[in-house]
């Protein structure tokens, strides 16, 4: 079981970002996955939420309005689409994997690696 | 939003110390929906307890989490050099879902 990103995505402030997240080694569609980011020497913070069928989101006050979290089940790929890019949206951002199928929110089983996103002039 | 407060902020102890970190939540959650995390420098976190109190796949049993309501605790048992690490607590059990700050646990 893993989840793959890509390592370094550098973007300009305005501007958007989307994240990919690809699964393997389980059935895609039956757990959630969760975006987590960690700003440079800083904690964790929940983004939001995405059903493994892609029906169900629930995203962080912090970025509704600016975050759209989507899946492709014919690749097993999750998408983090975050715009209106500010400097401090640098940080790392995570894709994890719920640790039961079909919960509504859980603990975090599997990490992908994280994406770098740099926000820069 | 349910506020995490992790206790200490750096807890400096030797390998085969007892390391007990607290966590403190702003109101009362579930405790099927609390857990905990470690990371590494440079690595993703793992996960390492959730339901409060039950280790996930494996965690050595040295660590052990424990509270209720408002108060957590995750317990390490003689700590081992590769427990020096970061510590977070999280609550899902009401969106949104959040983190604590963070215990650094340092080779004294």
């Amino acid at each position: 079981v893993q989840l793959v990103q890509s390592e370094v995505e550098v973007t300009k402030p305005g501007a958007s970002v989307k994240v990919s997240c690809r699964a393997s080694g389980y059935t895609f569609t039956s757990y959630g996955i969760t975006w987590v980011r960690q700003a440079p020497g800083q904690g964790l913070e929940w983004m939001g939420w995405i059903s493994g069928d892609s029906r169900h989101t629930d995203y962080g006050p912090k970025f509704q309005g600016r975050v759209t979290m989507t899946t492709d089940t014919s690749t097993s790929t999750a998408y983090l689409d975050l715009r209106s890019l500010r400097s401090d949206d640098t940080a790392i951002y995570f894709c994890t994997r719920d640790l039961v199928d079909g919960a509504y929110h859980d603990a975090l089983e599997i990490w992908g690696k994280g994406t770098l996103v740099i926000v820069s002039s | 939003e349910i506020v995490l407060t992790q206790s200490p902020g750096t807890l400096s102890l030797s390998p085969g110390e007892r390391a007990t970190l607290s966590c403190r939540a702003s109101q009362s959650v579930s405790t099927t929906y609390f857990a905990w995390y470690q990371q590494k420098p440079g690595q993703a976190p793992r996960l390492l307890i959730y339901g409060a109190s039950t280790r996930a796949p494996g965690i050595p049993g040295r660590f052990s989490g424990s509270g209720s309501g408002t108060d957590f605790t995750l317990t390490i048992s003689r700590l081992e050099p590769e427990d020096f690490a970061v510590y977070y607590c999280q609550q899902y059990d009401k969106s949104p879902l959040t983190f604590g700050g963070g215990t650094k646990v340092e080779i004294k």
